[in-house]
Parts: structure tokens; sequence; C-alpha cells
């Protein structure tokens, strides 16, 4: 079955623990993407990678990292996660960045740092 | 100013209604339009994108662009319940895409 999976789905953390949320597909996509979305603020863009060690930053880069050694997987990093990171996170794979590529999203991880 | 402006609703309708969602931005460089449907505790699926002004229709749905307004539209007709979801416009630059914050919309039988 073509997916995107994530994990964990769900995380409670404390405050400057260093932690990796996992993004894979199975699609032999290009283009994949990370998203945070937060009430009231919709979903927001953290970064994305056209191809393998191709990344670029979303509009919400700061305090997250990412890295595409591989097509399939699509780390979020996050090195010292902070209180106002708590949110929920969708990673999203599609085969390039052209319109008609559709974006096919993971199931999210909800994100808790206390 | 947000890039995108999206009423984040919710909108409650009756069953079989017209609804009418929109979305408004500010960036002339955005060259595609989209539409994402989101239900309850599950990641958004497009529903329609288009890349010009006008209409472009899908079943019972129908997206409309207006660049010179800067002003895209979803219309459902004959609303159902399983329409009941919350909506998000989205618009594309290179790789970038933006998203409204997503109307939340409620169909009652």
């Amino acid at each position: 079955e073509a997916q995107v999976t994530q994990n964990p789905r769900y995380l409670i953390t404390v405050t400057g623990k260093k932690l990796t949320v996992t993004c894979s597909q199975n699609m032999n996509h290009e283009y994949m993407s990370w998203y945070r979305q937060d009430p009231g603020l919709g979903l927001r863009q953290i970064y994305y990678s056209m191809n393998v060690e191709v990344t670029d930053k979303g509009d919400v880069p700061e305090g997250y990292k990412v890295s595409r050694k591989e097509k399939r997987n699509f780390p979020l990093i996050l090195e010292s996660p902070s209180p106002n990171q708590t949110s929920l996170y969708f990673c999203a794979s599609s085969a390039g960045a052209w319109i008609n590529n559709e974006q096919f999203f993971g199931p999210g991880t909800r994100l808790t740092v206390l | 100013q947000k890039e995108v402006e999206q009423d984040p609703g919710p909108l409650s309708v009756p069953e079989g209604a017209i609804v009418s969602l929109n979305c408004t931005y500010s960036n002339s460089a955005f060259q595609y339009f989209m539409w994402y449907r989101q239900y309850s505790r599950k990641g958004p699926e497009l529903l329609m994108y288009t890349y010009s002004s006008g209409n472009k229709e899908d079943g019972r749905f129908t997206a409309q662009v207006d660049k010179s307004s800067k002003y895209i539209s979803l219309f459902i007709r004959d609303s159902q319940p399983s329409d009941s979801a919350t909506y998000l416009c989205a618009m594309k630059q290179g790789g970038k895409l933006i998203f409204g914050q997503g109307t939340e919309l409620s169909v009652k039988p």
C-alpha cells in the first residue's frame, strides 16, 4: 500500500531533550515536506526537500533541522525542543514539486513539550 | 499581514445547502491554488487544484480563482454530512506551499 508513515504518532517530552520524528514514504517520491498545524494558524511549512541532499526552509524553520540522505526518508530533528514547539506535525510527499503532483500526507505526530 | 487569509468559521449548514469557502492572498507570485480537505484526526487530502483565473468543476465541487482580486473560492453544491471537515486553501510558489488557516464545516442532516 502506497503510504507516508510517521513515528512516533504521539510523543510527550521535556524541554531541551533532543528528539527525532521519522518520516518514510514508499512511493519513490522526490519531494518531501514537513508541516506543523496549530489552532487558528493552519498548516505551516517547516522544511521541504526537492530531492536527496536538497533541502530548503519553509515558513517556520527556526528550532528544526532536517536531512535527506535517502529518497524515502526525511526525518525532522528538534535539537532542543521548547514548549512553543508543542504541535501536530505532518510529513508529506509528492512525485515532484509541480502543481499536478498531489501531496500525500502522513497520519500526523502529536508532540507535547513540557 | 498573513500571505493567505481564510475565515476559520466554524460554518454550520443544513444538508443540501450550497457552501461557499473563501481565501484571499497578498502575494502576486503565487502560481497555483489548491483546496485540501481534512477530516478529524487525519492528514489533509487534495480536493482540487487550478492555476488560472476562472472556474474548475469536479462533481459537486467548483473551484474559482480571481487573480486580479487575489481571491479564491470553493463552492460545494448539495452539501452532505460526509462533507463535514476542515477545508484548507493552499497556494504554491516553487517548492513552498502556504496554507490558509482552514475553515471548519459542519453539514447537519
